[in-house]
């Protein structure tokens, strides 16, 4: 089955760690996107990638970092610079940059302590 | 720019009632709108999309919504609430002078009483 698939689900970390979160999509599409979602915040933007070797910041990229080397794989890198990374990150894909639905990853549970 | 007010951050319905989840939207150029089911600990599922055409657009597990470019909303319906049902629901609105990049309102827990 094609889908999206993120890895760890659950994921611990001590403050001051870098930390990468894993998105692989067999989707064949060529925009991914990251999203943190933090509760009553709806989902909040981190970073998108139209194509491979290409990526856009995007509304709260700060302490944050990605890479797109391959097309099915979208790694995210929680960095010691964000302030507060606990949250659910979410990762998605869609056919490519336009008006179409987007597909998501079961999300992955970050706790920094 | 775009953006997207979804009213009441919990809604609870009894198990057979209407279920209305409300989404405003505000954008200078026509919109491409998104309802999305999320369950517990899960990613996000598409219920349902309007891009063009008619403006009363049925998804999956029932629900249906209409676009109202008057009102700027596209309220999600459904005529009688099931258990499975409870979840948190996201608006969204993506628009061509913004990339498309969707913006996402902050949720509706739907809560279903038996």
């Amino acid at each position: 089955d094609g889908g999206i698939t993120q890895s760890p689900k659950y994921l611990f970390r001590k403050e001051g760690q870098n930390v990468t979160l894993s998105c692989e999509q067999n989707l064949n599409h060529d925009a991914m996107y990251w999203y943190r979602q933090d509760p009553g915040q709806g989902l909040r933007l981190i970073y998108y990638s139209q194509i491979v070797n290409d990526f856009q910041k995007g509304d709260i990229a700060e302490g944050y970092s990605v890479s797109r080397e391959k097309k099915e794989s979208f790694p995210l890198t929680v960095t010691s610079a964000q302030k507060n990374p606990t949250a659910f990150y979410l990762c998605a894909s869609s056919i490519e940059q336009g008006p179409y639905e987007q597909y998501f990853g079961p999300g992955t549970r970050l706790t920094v302590t | 720019a775009q953006s997207v007010t979804q009213l009441g951050s919990h809604v609870s319905v009894s198990e057979g009632a209407l279920v209305l989840l409300r989404c405003n939207y505000s954008s200078s150029v026509p919109p491409y709108l998104f309802w999305y089911v999320q369950y517990p600990n899960q990613g996000l599922q598409l219920l349902l999309k309007y891009t063009t055409g008619a403006t009363l657009v049925k998804g999956i597990n029932g629900f249906e919504a209409e676009f109202k470019k008057s009102e700027t909303s596209f309220h999600l319906t459904k005529p009688s609430a099931h258990m499975s049902d409870a979840a948190e629901y996201f608006c969204a609105v993506s628009v061509q002078g913004g990339s498309y990049i969707p913006t996402f309102g902050r949720g509706t827990s739907l809560i279903v009483h038996p």
